[in-house]
């Protein structure tokens, strides 16, 4: 069974739109996360959400939300697509009492 | 958390050791030394970790000198498979509310 999933594999859409990135994990870890990998290859924390308290990377943009409908879910929404925000996004979690990072097979976003 | 320099790329034959170095000369005391690796733009995955002493698993080895400012991974027997980005993280807790900061990692190439 995979244990941290993302929904879709890939998207591709144009500019201005709004999509949404789904993740779900069956660990039964306390913390999610959303990284950004981009075409360089960097790949940087975007957010993290444990217990309903969200830790922002201040560099974000408002236009990306993420929300939790429950502890095994951390979805991602992005308003206004803009070209640079083409790149490959993963989930990933963590336990509390754990000290590694579950990774998804990431979200390839190509916006035209 | 401490910053972390690894060579860019590294080459290494086929069924040879791989020895991959990572320099974190502004470590605390309580951080731990990480290793991920990320197979073609795959979600990244966990290798192993260590405090101050020496760590091994069923396939991989981490040498941490007695100063802990710099730390080698070791693939004893490397196969093609071993072919990715091998990067090595400093956290205090394997990402915490602030997530992990990669940096740009070790690509290893494992020749034929």
């Amino acid at each position: 069974d995979t244990a941290v999933s993302q929904t879709p594999k890939y998207l591709v859409t144009q500019m201005g739109n709004d999509k949404s990135i789904k993740c779900e994990q069956n660990l039964g870890h306390d913390t999610m996360y959303w990284y950004k990998q981009d075409s360089k290859k960097f790949l940087k924390i975007m957010f993290s959400y444990n217990n309903k308290e969200l830790i922002i990377n201040e560099t974000v943009p408002n236009r990306f939300s993420p929300k939790s409908p429950d502890k095994a879910h951390l979805n991602l929404h992005i308003n206004s697509l803009e070209l640079g925000d083409s790149a490959v996004y993963f989930c990933a979690s963590i336990s509390g009492g754990q000290e590694t990072q579950y990774f998804g097979p990431g979200t390839r976003l190509l916006v035209l | 958390d401490a910053k972390t320099t690894q060579p860019t790329s590294m080459d290494c034959a086929e069924g040879r050791a791989a020895n991959l170095p990572c320099n974190h000369s502004t470590i605390s005391g309580n951080e731990y030394v990480y290793w991920y690796r990320q197979i073609h733009s795959q979600g990244p995955q966990y290798i192993i970790h260590g405090l101050k002493n020496n760590e091994t698993n069923e396939m991989y080895s981490l040498i941490i000198t007695e100063d802990i400012k710099s730390s080698t991974l070791i693939l004893p027997h490397a196969t093609l498979r071993d072919s990715a980005v091998y990067y090595c993280i400093v956290s205090r807790s394997g990402g915490g509310a602030d997530g992990l900061t990669f940096g740009k990692g070790t690509h290893l190439i494992i020749q034929p």
